[in-house]
């Protein structure tokens, strides 16, 4: 399994874009990068999923270099709603598997 | 659709009790997951089923753990006898096959005293 690696911790202000990097220097050729946010007594809540390149929704968008070993969450104008703790997955969805939740990163976001 | 239903929410026990935990999935997701949070530890993966077969179950502590998925529409955790450090929230959680998307339970918070 590939082991990722994230920041700890980071602090924004609202309406600044977010950037979150998670390393994964042992991705493989079939795995998926995943990313969930977790609010405070709730469970994880799935935000984007990407391959390469980079993939956009209505909440963020996650870019992904060509060497796919590591993956940027991006979170455009955050709000004091965004703080919670955001995990980067990689795993190989499409066969099954493991799915290994890392530290996260606790972003909290100022007024 | 419902979501992943979990039951209790909350328990507080005494050592030595057993503990029984219960998951209803998505309805259609065929893959199922039981983790625990705990502040020092994160989140862990303690095992997981594929079509109610379990796959993996490296992460259960011990054999005070057990985990069954009779059928497609129902699982359980069972600890038995539990231990104060046992206190934690689990959550289950469900996925179709060939996603990654993980659909999480509200938990259940576990208390041993």
């Amino acid at each position: 399994l590939a082991k990722t690696t994230q920041p700890i911790s980071m602090d924004s202000y609202e309406g600044q874009e977010v950037n979150i990097t998670c390393s994964h220097n042992n991705i493989a050729t079939n795995d998926y990068i995943t990313w969930y946010q977790q609010f405070p007594s709730q469970g994880p809540r799935f935000i984007i999923q990407g391959y390469k390149t980079k993939v956009t929704n209505e909440v963020a968008s996650l870019f992904i270099p060509a060497d796919r070993k590591s993956s940027t969450l991006s979170l455009p104008r955050v709000s004091l709603s965004d703080t919670a703790v955001y995990y980067c997955l990689v795993g190989r969805y499409n066969q099954g598997g493991k799915l290994i939740f890392g530290q996260g990163t606790e972003l909290s976001v100022k007024p | 659709d419902a979501g992943v239903i979990q039951s209790p929410r909350h328990e507080v026990t005494e050592m030595g009790q057993e503990v029984t935990l219960r998951c209803k999935p998505i309805s259609g997701h065929d893959y199922l997951f039981w983790y625990r949070q705990t502040m020092m530890r994160g989140l862990e993966l303690l095992i997981y089923f594929n079509n109610n077969v379990p796959i993996d179950d490296s992460g259960m502590p011990e054999d005070r753990f057990s985990a069954k998925m009779p059928n497609a529409s129902f699982s359980t955790l069972k600890i038995q006898p539990s231990e104060p450090r046992d206190s934690a929230v689990y959550f289950c959680a469900s996925r179709a096959g060939g996603t990654g998307e993980l659909f999480f339970g509200e938990g259940s918070r576990l208390t041993v005293l």
